[in-house]
């Protein structure tokens, strides 16, 4: 069983839809990772988080806007997406952000998201 | 800016026999980490195995070991005693060793292992 855990596995959304994917972890990671998937391609880092703050944002779009409540858990809101965004969503964390073994990401099931 | 380069899109291997997957990376970091990470259909990204560039001996993790060559820039995987659960599609990656935050994913192979 994965320790990350992400809800939903599978959503579907129309383009003027607000929804909500949520991950959550309870290894006392403290950096938190969204990660996107589109088919037959590797994952792509969007936002990082480190000690509940935003360290990294690789340019996303504002229609995707993380949102880390505490240390254990991570939510990405979804707002007037686009056909383009449906792809696997991969949620990550790792017990910090140095670079040790001791910091190796533990992935998430991810959440199967169609844009309609 | 760092790459990884996986050349195999596609592997087949018979149950129980070896099987290497090959990475070769591009960076001009002095430290940095690689990885490999295992997805099946599921989806899920099982992390396999780690070697930082500084560790002098390959590591290994049951069936997987990874063999690392410095100077050819290489971090190949490999299984040994493959099982019929081992098809999935194989990422390598790569990181700074300054942090970890900016995985670099290769293009991924994908493994099928036949009885």
């Amino acid at each position: 069983d994965t320790e990350v855990t992400q809800t939903p596995k599978h959503l579907v959304m129309g383009m003027t839809n607000k929804k909500s994917l949520k991950c959550e972890q309870h290894m006392g990671h403290r950096a938190m990772y969204w990660y996107k998937q589109k088919a037959k391609k590797p994952p792509e880092l969007m936002f990082v988080y480190s000690y509940e703050k935003l360290s990294i944002n690789e340019s996303v779009p504002s229609r995707f806007s993380p949102e880390c409540p505490n240390s254990s858990l991570l939510n990405l809101h979804l707002h007037a997406l686009q056909p383009e965004d449906s792809a696997l969503y991969l949620c990550a964390s790792s017990q910090g952000t140095g670079g040790t073994g001791a910091n190796v990401l533990t992935f998430g099931a991810g959440s199967r998201l169609t844009v309609l | 800016a760092q790459k990884i380069t996986q050349t195999q899109p596609g592997m087949f291997v018979q149950e129980k026999e070896a099987v290497t997957l090959d990475c070769t990376y591009d960076t001009s970091d002095q430290s940095y980490g690689l990885f490999w990470y295992k997805q099946p259909s599921s989806g899920e990204m099982i992390f396999l195995i780690y070697q930082g560039s500084y560790d002098e001996q390959n590591a290994t993790e049951g069936r997987y070991s990874l063999n690392f060559q410095k100077a050819r820039k290489s971090a190949n995987l490999v299984i040994s005693a493959s099982q019929l659960g081992d098809s999935a599609m194989y990422f390598c990656a790569m990181s700074p060793n300054t942090g970890f935050q900016k995985l670099v994913f290769g293009t991924g192979t994908r493994l099928l292992v036949s009885p």
